[in-house]
């Protein structure tokens, strides 16, 4: 059974860095697409990007020059860093992977306020 | 980008009707998207993939549909456990594109 786990600073302040990581349980980042997606308080889903093992990454272009998504093959684990936080960042965060036809497993999603 | 126009915004239903969301998609995006069920609190689960393929475990009541670049979420009778927010997901082009969501609650 697949499982992905969210870590992270749950506060950000305005104007600094939001860094979280996936940690994978149950299939090996080597393979298939990790993507992140979040959700503002209230509102709908926003895809962020993703990233292939092989570390070629497709972004949101909303986020493209702020965001950066990495993958530790030797930890199986994913990270994205979103630069120059405002409130508009506030959300929970999802990782997620892409098997096939968009994303089929999540993680339980992280909070975060950026205050 | 992709548009992904969901209708209706909101609906209310009784257990036992029958449910249909729309997603209209600004291009051809053949048969990639995938149908999510989020309920308070909890993360997306998809339900159908490539338009009509039901994900393991997803009751029958639910199906997809494609006419063109319109796509449709039946459910055919509702029940208790789907009154729930669902969201269309493109994933034909990137950036993937969602649609703005459907909150189906009780009348």
């Amino acid at each position: 059974q697949v499982q992905l786990r969210e870590s992270g600073p749950g506060l950000v302040k305005p104007s600094e860095t939001l860094s979280l990581t996936c940690t994978v349980a149950g299939a090996y980042v080597n393979s298939h697409y990790w993507n992140w997606v979040r959700q503002p308080p209230g509102k709908g889903l926003e895809w962020i990007g993703n990233i292939y093992f092989s570390g070629n990454t497709n972004y949101n272009p909303s986020l493209t020059s702020r965001v950066t998504i990495s993958v530790d093959t030797a930890k199986n684990q994913f990270s994205l860093r979103l630069r120059s936080v405002t409130a508009a960042d506030t959300a929970v965060y999802y990782c997620a992977r892409s098997l096939s036809y968009g994303v089929d497993v999540w993680g339980q999603g992280t909070t975060v306020t950026v205050s | 980008d992709i548009q992904m126009t969901q209708s209706p915004s909101s609906l209310s239903a009784s257990v036992g009707d029958r449910v249909t969301i729309t997603c209209r998609a600004s291009q051809d995006i053949k048969h990639d998207l995938v149908w999510y069920q989020q309920k308070p609190g909890e993360a997306p689960k998809r339900l159908i993939y490539a338009t009509f393929t039901l994900q393991n475990g997803v009751p029958s009541r639910f199906s997809g549909s494609r006419s063109g670049t319109v796509f449709t979420l039946t459910i055919s009778s509702l029940q208790a456990e789907d009154f729930a927010t669902y969201y269309c997901l493109q994933c034909n082009t990137f950036p993937w594109t969602f649609g703005q969501g459907t909150k189906v609650d009780m009348k």
